[in-house]
């Protein structure tokens, strides 16, 4: 079946640490793989997408690396800031029969302590 | 450029209920797409909505409806409302169908 599965649930570091976030994906069919922020009350935030033919992309202090064989794919913030807590959902993409759908991971509640 | 847009931010209905939630698209976005969102959990996905057809659906009863404008505006209906319906209901817009998706802020409905 479709499923994401997504470590830690919970994530607490100080100010400056690296934070890293891993999911696993179920579908070998799924071609593009978008991360969301999500802040309390408010929409998931695009912030940083990879697609299947790319093993690694980075912008500033995020970056976001794939392995298609292990059907892994991981979030990385270096230099982290308070700002930077939120919770963070993976998402898979397949396209299938003419749509397209993301599946997502449970989702990653971090904390960053200043 | 104006973002995805939803309406209302918040409902309360009861059981058995009928509710319509509506969303519009970021400007240039022809497909729609709707994702249900329980608390602590990652949305789901409910149906997409592309050039006013929908073109797929997740595993949600049919009392899950939907419609696209011709403007790409869309509406999700649901009817017969259950607890288990208590959600943030959220849209995400995209320039084609197999593109990236931009959400929208949510509905919160609350069936008591």
């Amino acid at each position: 079946g479709e499923n994401v599965e997504q470590h830690p649930s919970t994530l607490s570091v100080q100010e400056g640490d690296s934070a890293v976030i891993k999911c696993t994906y179920s579908d070998s069919a799924s071609n593009y793989f978008p991360w969301y922020k999500q802040e309390l009350g408010k929409r998931p935030q695009l912030i940083i997408d990879i697609r299947s033919n790319v093993g690694e992309k980075k912008d500033q202090r995020i970056a976001v690396t794939l392995n298609k064989t292990a059907k892994h794919f991981s979030l990385h913030i270096t230099e982290t800031q308070p700002e930077d807590s939120a919770v963070y959902f993976c998402a898979a993409s397949i396209t299938t029969g003419g749509y397209n759908k993301l599946i997502f991971g449970a989702g990653t509640r971090l904390a960053v302590h200043p | 450029e104006t973002g995805v847009t939803q309406s209302p931010t918040h409902l309360i209905k009861t059981r058995g209920q009928q509710v319509t939630l509506r969303c519009s698209s970021q400007s240039g976005h022809n497909t729609v797409s709707w994702y249900q969102q329980a608390l602590g959990q990652g949305p789901q996905f409910i149906f997409q909505y592309y050039r006013e057809e929908e073109n797929g659906r997740g595993n949600f009863p049919p009392r899950f409806s939907g419609l696209q404008f011709p403007n790409y505006s869309s509406e999700l209906n649901v009817n017969a409302l259950e607890l288990d319906d208590s959600a943030l209901y959220l849209c995400a817009s995209s320039s084609g169908y197999a593109d990236t998706q931009y959400f929208g802020p949510g509905t919160r409905l609350t069936v008591l």
